[in-house]
């Protein structure tokens, strides 16, 4: 398997502009995780969706940012608009189940730069 | 509180050195912990679960105490190529699995 795959990998944008991130899950994997790096906060979870149904999204700043996942194999996190404290990286993770031992495993991750 | 907190470090050691790396956590009810390796630029990838009674995965060892709510990870003989972040990662119980990252502890092994 290839692993979870993000793209794009970089993007550089402009404060208000809209960002659209992507994300394939593991094949077979039923949960999915969107996070937030920065420096200044660590990794945070934005949201996290079982089934392709969203669980809990207390961790997505505010109604800028919205995220979806249509199918098993597909999620997006878009951002709109943006602005510059939305510098970060954006990573993508799945688990094959919902349990409290599954394992995560990470995308490469997106770096986004807002000017 | 912060729900998990960790020294950022970082720990400068020398290869073959043994490390200690600790990870307290405020939620008592805290059901799963795990440590994740992060190396520069890269993503988080698990290093070993941490179980009840504690567990070895050939150089490391990793440790809960739950009366004081924390873990541990002990890296023995270290190498240069254990230079990386640590993070350590605490699941809440009660059927919900929301993940909970510390901000990591770097390690700089040099030769």
């Amino acid at each position: 398997d290839a692993g979870v795959i993000q793209s794009p990998r970089h993007e550089v944008t402009e404060m208000g502009q809209e960002v659209t991130l992507r994300c394939k899950p593991i094949s077979g994997h039923n949960s999915l995780f969107w996070y937030r790096q920065t420096m200044m906060r660590g990794l945070e979870l934005l949201i996290y969706f079982n089934n392709n149904v969203p669980i809990d999204d207390s961790g997505m700043p505010e109604d800028r940012f919205s995220a979806k996942m249509p199918n098993a194999s597909f999620s997006t996190l878009k951002i709109q608009p943006s602005e510059p404290r939305d510098s970060a990286v954006y990573f993508c993770a799945s688990s094959e189940g919902a349990g409290v031992l599954e394992t995560q495993y990470f995308g490469p991750g997106t770096r986004l730069l807002v000017l | 509180r912060k729900e998990v907190e960790q020294d950022p470090g970082p720990f400068n050691v020398p290869e073959g050195a043994t490390v200690a790396f600790n990870c307290t956590y405020s939620n008592s009810a805290s059901q799963s912990f795990f440590w994740y390796r992060q190396d520069c630029r890269k993503e988080p990838k698990l290093l070993m679960s941490v179980y009840s009674s504690g567990n070895e995965d050939g150089r490391f060892t990793a440790q809960l105490n739950r009366a004081s709510q924390y873990i541990s990870l002990l890296i023995r003989d270290s190498k240069l190529s254990d230079s990386a972040t640590y993070l350590c990662v605490v699941s809440a119980g009660g059927g919900s699995y929301i993940p909970t990252f510390g901000r990591g502890t770097s390690l700089i092994v040099h030769p």
